[in-house]
């Protein structure tokens, strides 16, 4: 089935750890994406990247890395984990950059 | 960049009625709007869309007004069922830049009452 996976589900952190969230998509979009959805906030950017090779940062960038090693991989990496990262993270594809798919979300606690 | 703010927050009403969320934008420059839906503990999606050289988009009970000079665009829900209560998000973003993100609203949290 077509679509965009998201691993792990959910985890719980030790902060300082290093933690890396998995995004796979088989729709060969071009373009993917990692928002935060924090209660009262909505979705934030974190960081996207139109193409293969390429990457931007969003509106909350800071403690978070990525890359686009491939057009179906998008890894986003939490170098040391802080408790101000606790949230639920969806990523997400697009064709063209406007009709998105989001994946199911991993929910992450940083205790 | 673009700033999307979306009232209320948090609307209740009757199954039967009608609900509006409203949201405005901050980019002379956007053009493409979508509205998702997110029901509690599933993914965000698209229920419905509106692009800037149209005013106004049907779809069913679903229908979205776009007012471009004053930039605020509005969901309007006809005819509510409980399975329409969710969570409802506005974004915005110029889609003319090739390759373009969203920026969504804060969410409205909608309770639809049998």
């Amino acid at each position: 089935i077509a679509g965009i996976t998201q691993a792990p589900t959910s985890q719980i952190l030790a902060a300082g750890r290093r933690m890396t969230l998995r995004c796979t998509q088989d729709m060969r979009h071009n373009a993917m994406y990692w928002y935060r959805q924090d209660l009262g906030l909505g979705l934030r950017l974190i960081h996207y990247s139109n193409t293969a090779g390429t990457t931007g940062k969003g509106e909350v960038p800071d403690g978070y890395s990525v890359s686009r090693a491939n057009t179906d991989d998008f890894p986003l990496t939490l170098a040391s984990a802080v408790p101000s990262q606790t949230s639920v993270y969806f990523c997400a594809s697009s064709d063209g950059g406007i009709i998105y798919t989001f994946g199911s979300g991993t929910r992450l606690t940083v205790v | 960049g673009e700033n999307v703010e979306q009232h209320p927050s948090t609307l209740s009403v009757q199954e039967g009625d009608s609900a509006v969320i409203k949201c405005t934008y901050s980019d002379s420059a956007s053009n493409y709007f979508p509205w998702y839906k997110q029901e509690l503990g599933k993914r965000p999606q698209l229920i419905i869309d509106i692009r800037s050289n149209v005013g106004e988009k049907k779809d069913q009970r679903i229908a979205v007004t776009l007012n471009k000079t004053a930039k605020h665009f509005s969901l309007h829900i006809t005819e509510t069922q409980p399975e329409d209560s969710a969570v409802y998000f506005c974004a915005a973003s110029n889609s003319d830049s090739g390759y373009s993100t969203l920026t969504f609203g804060k969410g409205t949290m909608l309770l639809v009452s049998p």
